[in-house]
């Protein structure tokens, strides 16, 4: 089925170590993004992509890296695990005018930092 | 900077009973708004959009906002809710420079039999 498939579902990671949050999609969406949600705080912007080969920071890009080197795929690292990183991540793409027709997420990855 | 507030963390309804879920925003150009839900364990799924004309919208699964300019309040409503409904409920306005949502904080629905 076309849509976000994000990988893997579930993380467990040790303080310091590094890892990358994978996410496809299969719709030929220009815009890509990717949030973090923590409870009582919605959903915040982490980075985001218009296209392939351009990526920005969002509200809160401390600690994780981007890029796409694709238009299907936008990978998020994390550099250096801390705590304050246990979260649900999703990532969402939509197309151009994406106003008119909104994001579409995957699934979503559970990162637990201990 | 443009915000959403959705000023309910909690509501609890009957089944069969109707649902007001509140949101306000604060977006300087027309605003682009979104109601989307999540069911636990799930992905965040689209219930309806407004950017334009009627400013009562519908959406799937009964759902329905009410796009008012002059309150910036972008409700949603459900005639009778079904058990099925419980779960968390996000609403986003788009914004510029990247096609970015901003989302609220959003409520938790608990349905009761």
């Amino acid at each position: 089925n076309a849509g976000v498939t994000q990988t893997p579902k579930f993380q467990v990671l040790k303080t310091g170590q590094s890892m990358t949050l994978q996410c496809a999609q299969d719709m030929n969406h220009e815009y890509m993004s990717w949030y973090r949600q923590d409870p009582g705080m919605g959903l915040r912007l982490i980075h985001y992509s218009v296209g392939a080969g351009i990526t920005d920071q969002g509200e809160v890009p401390n600690g994780y890296n981007v890029s796409r080197s694709t238009t299907e795929d936008f990978p998020l690292r994390l550099l250096s695990a801390a705590p304050s990183q246990t979260s649900v991540y999703f990532c969402a793409s939509t197309q151009r005018r994406g106003e008119l027709y909104g994001y579409t997420f995957g699934s979503g990855t559970r990162l637990t930092v201990v | 900077a443009q915000s959403v507030t959705q000023p309910d963390i909690h509501i609890t309804v009957s089944e069969g009973a109707s649902l007001e879920l509140r949101c306000n925003y604060s977006y300087g150009a027309t605003p682009y708004l979104f109601w989307y839900v999540q069911s636990p364990g799930q992905g965040l799924q689209l219930l309806l959009k407004y950017f334009s004309g009627d400013t009562l919208v519908q959406g799937i699964k009964g759902f329905e906002a009410e796009f008012k300019r002059s309150q910036s309040s972008f409700n949603l409503r459900k005639p009778s809710v079904h058990w099925s409904d419980a779960a968390e409920y996000f609403c986003a306005v788009f914004t510029g420079g990247g096609n970015k949502l901003t989302f609220g904080t959003g409520t938790q629905l608990k349905v009761e039999l």
